[in-house]
């Protein structure tokens, strides 16, 4: 099977600031992957899909790029309601496999 | 606007049955498959397994030997049966709308509520 790994793990920014999160395949995946947002104690939300898909409603500030095996993250402008753990998930083929997150705090 | 409404005991024994249902409302049952999803400190999410309306199903293979998802197509409802759970199933459990039937992948747009689960005697 397929393994997600992300990084960092954590980190911490300031509001504005830029943040990168990073997130590799162990095998090609073209672009299918997805990003989700888990704000402590809620329910996941999709962020992206296809890679760099922004769904209906996320802010511009949201970007998603990379296909293959290397996929990036980016928060341009760090908000505070950005606080929150970000996964990813391949759906290439079953099963469908999460990265371990990554934690963002203020 | 598609709602996922999940039920179940929340509280286990070890050795017991996990069971869990999944009400879908507001849009198609039919054109999607449907998943279980757990979450857990150690584990991160694990996809379980999914399931269509005609009771197809794919299973994650950690789970295959206790695991049984079935579908109830008369109230558009899908249930997660998980036997002989341990501590280790102690989760937070998520139902959550995934790919089409028409062969297009696609990640878990609609999520459940999410379900406590504990597992201890």
């Amino acid at each position: 099977d397929i393994q997600m790994t992300q990084s960092p793990s954590s980190l911490s920014a300031s509001v504005g600031d830029r943040v990168t999160i990073s997130c590799r395949a162990s095998q090609g995946i073209s672009n299918y992957l997805a990003w989700y947002q888990q704000r402590p104690g809620k329910v996941p939300m999709l962020l992206i899909s296809g890679a760099s898909a922004l769904q209906s409603g996320v802010p511009s500030r949201f970007r998603g790029s990379g296909s293959g095996t290397d996929f990036t993250l980016t928060i341009s402008t760090l908000q505070p309601e950005d606080v929150a753990t970000y996964y990813c998930q391949k759906y290439d083929s079953a099963p469908w496999t999460f990265g371990p997150g990554t934690k963002v705090e203020l | 606007q598609v709602h996922l409404q999940q039920w179940g005991a929340g509280l286990l024994k070890p050795s017991e049955t996990l069971s869990l249902t999944c009400a879908v409302s507001g849009g198609s049952f039919s054109g999607y498959y449907w998943s279980w999803i757990r979450q857990t400190p150690g584990k991160g999410l694990e996809w379980i397994g999914e399931i269509h309306h005609s009771g197809s199903t794919k299973y994650n293979a950690s789970l295959k030997s206790r695991l049984r998802i079935s579908v109830d197509t008369s109230n558009n409802q899908f249930s997660l049966n998980l036997r002989s759970v341990t501590a280790a199933d102690t989760a937070v459990y998520f139902c959550a709308r995934g790919r089409t039937i028409s062969g297009a992948v696609a990640p878990f747009d609609i999520w459940g509520q999410g379900t406590t689960v504990a597992v201890s005697s």
